[in-house]
């Protein structure tokens, strides 16, 4: 089970749209549709953003948006705002109730 | 509103057992409709999926952590935990305890964490 890859760190000027990747293998993130997207302040605990590759829990801002293809899932984030700087980890269910994260990407809003 | 809380000691020995337990309040630990997991992050790193437990006991965990890691749940204190044996310094980190959907499988809510350093 190794973590899904990341880019380490993804930037943007504030109202432009930026996206993170996030790639596994076949027996995690292109076998299941089950790719959470999670947002972390420093300092803080991780809050879902995205779950089921494209859904939004209630609350989340619309500007953030997931999809996946084949192997690889990936966050968007329209109309960057100062807010959104953080660290942002990928998840996916890797079968047999296992669960693997991705490394992390900072975003930093120029 | 859910809330889940971990606690336990800030400073685990090389070698010996980390214990911490998280304490849910304002839901039900005997839910059908989700897992209780532990997630650690170490300084600067990311997140690190350790393992979970479903209210009747059944435990699912990380195979590189298996052979240390054991958790268990207490239904009558709505509370599960993690015992981690043999630390070393590559343990220490902030542990996060979290409820997992299983319907949906993301971790929907979670503790504040805290910091357990392992010391020589």
């Amino acid at each position: 089970q190794s973590a899904l890859t990341q880019p380490a760190s993804v930037s943007g000027s504030p109202g432009q749209s930026i996206t993170i990747s996030c790639t596994g293998t076949s027996s995690d993130v292109g076998s299941y549709n089950l790719v959470s997207w999670y947002q972390q302040h420093p300092g803080k605990a991780p809050k879902l953003m995205i779950y089921e590759g494209s859904k939004r829990p209630s609350g989340v801002s619309n500007r953030f948006s997931g999809s996946k293809s084949g192997n690889t899932a990936s966050l968007t984030i329209s109309g960057l705002q100062a807010e959104d700087e953080a660290d942002y980890y990928c998840c996916s269910y890797a079968g047999s109730s296992t669960w693997v994260f991705g490394g992390g990407t900072k975003v930093t809003v120029l | 509103q859910l809330q889940l809380q971990e606690s336990g000691p800030g400073l685990v020995k090389s070698s010996e057992t980390l214990s911490l337990t998280c304490t849910v309040s304002g839901g039900s630990i005997s839910s059908s409709s989700y897992y209780w997991g532990w997630i650690r992050q170490p300084p600067g790193k990311g997140l690190e999926w350790i393992g979970s437990i479903y209210y009747s006991g059944s435990t699912y965990y990380n195979p590189s952590l298996k052979s240390r890691v054991t958790i268990s749940v207490d239904t009558s204190k709505n509370q599960f935990s993690l015992n981690l044996s043999s630390v070393t310094a590559a343990d220490t980190a902030v542990y996060y305890c979290a409820r997992i959907s299983l319907a949906t499988g993301n971790f929907d809510y979670w503790g504040q964490g805290t910091l357990v350093t392992v010391s020589s």
